[in-house]
């Protein structure tokens, strides 16, 4: 079976650093995608993992644990415009396919 | 480059009435893919497309048709469209699969009443 958790909203301050975790449980794992979502807009690229490790981009880090089943997002120096829907997605090694989770709700406060 | 396309943005059907979405990309991508976005929900595989002239379904197929005549365009039919295909229709492609990410369009909401 395919899951993927993410916690459905988050709020922090502008300036501020967030993470945002994910937790999957696949029948075979090929990377970890990120990707953000402005309301009323379409999912864009942001980050992607294949690796243990930290992928460091800028104001933004994505970080996976595959024997943990396990990433987050690591948005720093926060901004009004990172408000946005985030969204994990699970490369299935099996169908080669991705699988998407229901996406972190970022609200940034003044 | 314009990326992908789609079109329309907005519809709004009856019941048992049906329509084609439209997709198009000029990245000459060779793999394409249909999602759907319920409210709150992920997105769900519908269809997708490894080349020209090769479909297979996705999570989500039912109800649904798609072909793929050029490497640019990448139709989604509804047939007798129902309230529960009420959502946001993503189309996407991308150059490859593996670690390339997909690049997505900017929707069509469609409401069906």
């Amino acid at each position: 079976g395919q899951n993927i958790d993410q916690p459905t909203e988050m709020t922090a301050t502008e300036g501020a650093i967030v993470q945002i975790n994910c937790t999957y449980q696949t029948s075979g794992f090929n990377g970890l995608f990120w990707y953000q979502q402005h309301a009323g807009e379409a999912p864009t690229f942001l980050s992607y993992n294949v690796l243990d490790g930290l992928e460091e981009k800028g104001r933004f880090s994505s970080f996976l644990s595959r024997s943990k089943g396990y990433s987050y997002l690591l948005l720093k120096e926060l901004q009004m415009k990172d408000s946005a829907s985030y969204l994990c997605a699970v490369r299935d090694e099996d169908t080669d396919k991705l699988i998407f989770g229901t996406g972190t709700r970022l609200q940034v406060f003044p | 480059n314009a990326g992908v396309t789609q079109t329309p943005k907005f519809r709004i059907l009856k019941i048992g009435q049906s329509m084609t979405l439209q997709c198009a990309q000029d990245m000459n991508h060779n793999y394409m893919y249909w999602y759907r976005q319920d409210p709150g929900m992920g997105l769900k595989l519908i269809y997708y497309s490894v080349g020209a002239g090769i479909t297979d379904k996705g999570e989500v197929p039912n109800g649904y048709n798609v072909s793929r005549s050029t490497t640019e365009d990448f139709p989604l039919r509804l047939e007798l469209a129902a309230p529960s295909q009420t959502s946001v229709y993503f189309c996407a492609s991308s150059r490859r699969s593996g670690t390339y990410e997909q690049y997505f369009g900017p929707g069509t909401r469609l409401t069906v009443t």
